[in-house]
């Protein structure tokens, strides 16, 4: 089955700076990449996901970038608010199969942004 | 419009004890998925309807773990004979169609095992 592996498990920065979160995975077929950002005693929500077929999306201060090759994606959050501390999490379907929606997920990563 | 909402948001139960989880799912969304959630860790995928049926359940950690959907939109996980090592947050999520898209989570049932 699938395998993702998320880095780092927590980050903290300066009110301004810019954060990035990396997930590698391991099944090469996967083509569906979602980002889900979770606040405390809240469900996960999604803030953006790439498909395969494209190397980078951006969303105003939240971009995500794709490495096929190397079976990596990552988050990059520019210009990082307090309202951004959350739990984020990586995620990825298998790549083949009959349950294309069953998500693997990343340990989850930590962010604390400092005012 | 109303997103997925879960019910009890919390449930206390003794070991040994059954329970039920209750997930509503959004209106129209055909797909339904139930996953759990430890501290400190990602969820962690349980079962997926697509429609009134199971097509993937290979999550279910043994067979004191059930879930229906006996009308394609309201579903129950359903735990018996409950064991300390259950205690989790149960999260349930839907998709329009079922493929590699948005899922969207309700809020979760945190489940206490004593």
């Amino acid at each position: 089955g699938e395998n993702v592996e998320q880095h780092p498990s927590t980050l903290s920065v300066q009110e301004g700076d810019s954060a990035v979160i990396k997930c590698t995975y391991s099944d090469s077929a996967s083509n569906y990449f979602p980002w889900y950002k979770q606040e405390l005693g809240k469900g996960p929500q999604l803030i953006i996901d790439i498909r395969s077929n494209v190397g980078e999306k951006k969303d105003q201060r939240i971009a995500v970038t794709l490495n096929k090759t190397a079976k990596h994606f990552s988050l990059h959050i520019t210009e990082t608010q307090p309202e951004d501390s959350a739990v984020y999490f990586c995620a990825a379907p298998p790549g083949e199969g009959t349950s294309y929606g069953k998500l693997t997920f990343g340990q989850g990563t930590i962010l604390t942004v400092h005012p | 419009g109303a997103g997925v909402s879960q019910t009890p948001s919390n449930k206390v139960t003794e070991k040994g004890k059954y329970v039920e989880l209750r997930c509503d799912p959004i209106s129209g969304h055909t797909a339904l998925y139930w996953y759990r959630q430890s501290l400190g860790q990602g969820p962690e995928f349980l079962i997926y309807f697509q429609g009134t049926g199971a097509a993937d359940d290979s999550g279910l950690p043994n067979d004191r773990f059930f879930a229906v959907r006996p009308e394609g939109s309201v579903s129950t996980l359903k735990i018996q004979r409950t064991e300390r090592g259950d205690s989790a947050v149960y999260l349930c999520a839907s998709s329009q169609f079922g493929g590699p898209e948005t899922q969207y989570f309700g809020p979760g049932t945190r489940l206490l095992v004593l």
